[in-house]
Parts: structure tokens; C-alpha cells; sequence
């Protein structure tokens, strides 16, 4: 149980293109789903937290409008990088929490973003 | 400010050589540790929720324990299929939607 896929596993794409990663709960249904960065060497960083049916709080040095999260069910929450930059080239990983905030956070296999 | 930090940054071990991981913590109002394991180009694969001073978990050659300042991830007679990085993170409880804190991990290689 507890099984989180991510979709595409890797993407290319052309600088100024829009990309959109899927962040699904497969065997439960997740009241939150998280956004996380990941730099080569470097540990995760938290980009954003989304709730079902609400906007999703995004951390401090995100921008909001340039990572657009969309959580449309328990289920599914979609991340959008628009008009991405090789800056934007990263590897980026979701995770989901069945329901109260002590719960466990299982993660997706991530997805690995180079932009050209 | 709420911090977690690993120590070794990397380990190697022998098969067989028992040792130990380092995460050491400062977070206000701690609701839960977490140790993950991540393989190359992986997400994160949990391992161990713990949440209050004493306690202890075991799964297979790993044991993780957790005081009021810090947890430890015992590996005993490891082999080399453990080889991989290992990720602790603190959830906090108050004015928190339950996000993690990283540390940057301890990469861990088990030598045949």
C-alpha cells in the first residue's frame, strides 16, 4: 500500500516551454500532496504543500506563478513549469499524505526536468 | 531556526561492518522523525517513523532510535544492496501543514 507515481519519469524541453508533471496516489487518497526540488548532491527542498480543492501554500523564494499547482482530487496533483529555463532544469519529486499532518509522506519516483 | 543535519556526510563500509548514522536536530515542537532511503535517481523509500524520545524501530539489519536531540540509524552486518543514501527529516507539529525538513543525507556504500 501507499504507492505515489509521478508522470513523465523525464522530460526535455525547450527553453520558454511550458512542462507538466503528474503527481498521483495510487492505493489512497491524499488530503496533501507536497512539491519538492532536487539539486544534484543536494537534499530535497520543499517547493510547495497542496490541499484538495484549495490553493496550494508555496515557500519562501517560490514563485507561484512560475510553478503553477493544481491538486483537482484526493488523488491527483499536477505541477506546471511555465516558460521553463535551464534553471528550471532539476529533479522533482512529489509526495502524499493520507490525512493528518503527523502522518507519513510517501514519495513518487520523481521526475527529472532538463530544459535546453 | 529549525535545523536537521546527518553526519557522516558518506560512509563506507565492508559487508559485514556494523555501524551507525547520525541525524541530530533542533526543530520547535518535534511531531515526528523520519528516516528515508533514496537510490540514484529515485524518490524517497520510507523506512521509519519515530515520535517520541526512547523510542526505537527495527526492519531487517536496520534500527532506528531517537532521543530529544538526535537519532541514530544502526546498520548491522550491512550488505551491499544497503548501499544507497540515507535521508533523515523532522515533521513539525504547531503552525505547520505537516511539511519535512531534510538534512542532506548520508551516502552510504557497502563494499563485497
Amino acid at each position: 500500500g501507499a504507492v505515489v507515481s509521478q508522470h513523465p519519469s523525464w522530460v526535455i524541453c525547450k527553453s520558454g516551454t511550458s512542462v507538466k508533471i503528474e503527481c498521483r496516489s495510487l492505493d489512497f487518497q491524499a488530503t496533501t500532496m507536497f512539491w519538492y526540488r532536487q539539486f544534484p548532491k543536494q537534499s530535497l527542498m520543499l517547493m510547495a504543500t497542496s490541499n484538495e480543492g484549495s490553493k496550494a501554500t508555496y515557500e519562501q523564494g517560490v514563485e507561484k506563478d512560475k510553478f503553477l499547482i493544481n491538486h483537482a482530487s484526493l488523488t491527483l496533483s499536477t505541477l506546471t513549469v511555465t516558460s521553463a529555463h535551464p534553471e528550471d532544469s532539476s529533479f522533482y519529486i512529489c509526495s502524499a499524505q493520507r490525512g493528518t499532518r503527523t502522518d507519513t509522506q510517501y514519495f513518487g519516483p520523481g521526475t527529472r526536468l532538463t530544459v535546453l | 531556526e529549525d535545523q536537521v543535519t546527518q553526519s557522516p556526510e558518506a560512509l563506507r563500509l565492508q559487508e559485514g561492518e556494523s555501524s551507525s548514522l547520525n541525524c541530530s536536530y533542533t526543530v520547535s515542537g518535534l511531531r515526528g522523525l523520519f528516516w528515508y532511503r533514496q537510490d540514484p535517481g529515485k524518490g524517497p523509500e520510507f523506512l521509519f517513523t519515530l515520535y517520541s524520545a526512547g523510542e526505537e524501530k527495527e526492519k531487517e539489519r536496520l534500527k532506528a532510535t531517537l532521543t530529544k536531540k538526535e537519532s541514530f540509524l544502526h546498520i548491522t552486518a550491512p550488505k551491499p544492496e544497503d548501499s544507497a543514501t540515507y535521508l533523515c527529516a523532522v515533521q513539525r507539529g504547531r503552525g505547520s501543514q505537516g511539511n519535512l525538513i531534510f538534512g542532506k543525507g548520508t551516502k552510504l556504500s557497502v563494499k563485497p
